[in-house]
């Protein structure tokens, strides 16, 4: 199975700040990469998928870039909405799976 | 946004099967290039995907659970259903089902649009 390490696990960061967290691919998987964003109680919310694409309606300040094995989410200005658990998934080889998640909390 | 539908026991003994059903609105469970998958999530851990399910029946599992998993569906009634046998304490999470959009071109489109709201299976004797 294709393992996913995302750093940081915990993140402690304040409103406007520039965040990125990493997903490194413990193999290639191109650019089959989907990162979610999960508030607590809800399920999770595609925020980009295919490395780069900006899902309908998700805010511009999010951006994803990378292909191979190292992928990265960045968040330019964050928003106090913003504040929440963020997951990165493979969608190159069956088994499907998923980073272990960041958690981004309020400084 | 029009959401998946998870149903089922909210609690299963141990060593008996957990069976969920997932509703898919507006009768697209047919629909070419859409994927019907279960996820789940034991309280305060991640994200594990258990397995997916195509319109003709095609399924593809989790390799640490793909002994006691079965995904099948129904397309008559616009459901798929999620069968784990010989749960134990470990198998209580919250289950989501989802739709895996895998649309194959210059550029394939792959990713998870919609989700259910999860229901939280408890195993308990």
């Amino acid at each position: 199975d294709i393992q996913l390490t995302q750093s940081p696990s915990f993140l402690s960061a304040s409103v406007g700040d520039r965040v990125t967290i990493t997903c490194r691919a413990s193999q290639d998987i191109s650019s089959y990469l989907t990162w979610y964003q999960q508030k607590p109680g809800t399920a999770p919310k595609v925020l980009i998928y295919t490395a780069s694409t900006l899902q309908s309606g998700v805010p511009s300040r999010f951006s994803g870039s990378g292909a191979g094995t190292e992928f990265t989410l960045t968040i330019s200005s964050l928003q106090p909405e913003d504040f929440a658990t963020y997951y990165c998934q493979q969608l190159d080889t069956y088994p499907v799976t998923f980073g272990q998640g960041t958690r981004l909390e309020i400084k | 946004q029009v959401l998946l539908q998870e149903s089922g026991p909210g609690l299963v003994r141990p060593s008996q099967t957990l069976a969920l059903t997932c509703t898919v609105p507006g009768g697209s469970i047919s629909t070419d290039n859409y994927y019907w998958t279960w996820i789940r999530q034991p309280a305060g851990k991640g994200l594990e995907w258990i397995g997916r399910v195509y319109a003709t029946g095609d399924t593809k599992y989790s390799s640490s659970l793909k002994s006691r998993v079965i995904i099948s569906v129904d397309s008559s009634k616009n459901q798929f259903s999620l069968k784990l046998s010989s749960v134990t304490a470990a198998d209580t999470a919250v289950y989501y089902c989802a739709r895996f959009v895998a649309v194959p071109g210059p550029r394939d489109i792959r990713y998870f649009d919609l989700w259910g709201r999860g229901i939280l299976v408890t195993v308990s004797s």
